[in-house]
């Protein structure tokens, strides 16, 4: 099955700094890549996505990038704020739908 | 929210017994998932439904069970509890058969001692 990793485990970051995190998947047919959120004692909340057919998708501060030959692809988080501190998880699937979830990352933004 | 709830939210049970969550969903879709979140792992998918009586193994099936009766409502059954049961569950919709999103409900938080 899919194996996705994620990096780094926590990251830390000044405020107004930016912020990245790293996936990589083993499935060379996955083809939809979603990053969620997720806030203490929350459900995880899509932020972005993104198919096997784009390189890159932005929306606002954050973007996302994919490099489908070297089976990775990454979040970026500009100009982070406070209330970007979270658990961040990207995920990969394929045809079947079935979604398989990196490890996560818990971001701070310090003030 | 994609007008999905789960219950119990929160439950604390012992070794041995059996607990069943629920997950209601109140606009038709017809495509759910249950996941299971533990530190260090992510969300794993422990079954899904793609419709009425229709449903699969995910990657970590063993000592859980699932039924859909009905398009609303998707259980999620421990038979037999264990202490490796306890976790976050997480119930998911996924709105359309040509589309890869999925929305999760809130949660429920199982104990077991």
């Amino acid at each position: 099955g899919e194996n996705v990793e994620q990096h780094p485990s926590t990251l830390s970051v000044q405020e107004g700094d930016s912020a990245v995190i790293k996936c990589t998947y083993s499935d060379s047919a996955s083809n939809y890549f979603p990053w969620y959120k997720q806030e203490l004692g929350k459900r995880p909340q899509l932020i972005i996505d993104i198919r096997s057919n784009v390189g890159e998708k932005k929306d606002q501060r954050i973007a996302v990038t994919l490099n489908k030959t070297a089976k990775h692809f990454s979040l970026h988080i500009t100009e982070t704020q406070p209330e970007d501190s979270a658990v961040y998880f990207c995920a990969a699937s394929s045809n079947d739908y079935k979604l398989s979830f990196g490890a996560g990352t818990t971001v701070t933004v310090r003030a | 929210d994609a007008g999905i709830t789960q219950s119990p939210r929160h439950k604390v049970t012992e070794t041995g017994t059996p607990v069943t969550l629920r997950c209601h969903q109140t606009e038709n879709h017809r495509y759910m998932y249950w996941y299971r979140q533990d530190p260090g792992h992510g969300l794993r998918l422990i079954h899904y439904s793609y419709g009425v009586k229709d449903t699969d193994k995910g990657e970590v099936s063993d000592g859980y069970s699932v039924s859909r009766s009905k398009t609303e409502d998707f259980l999620l059954t421990l038979e037999s509890a264990t202490s490796s049961q306890t976790s976050v569950y997480f119930c998911a919709i996924r709105p359309g058969q040509n589309t890869d999103t999925q929305y999760f409900g809130p949660g429920t938080r199982l104990t077991v001692l």
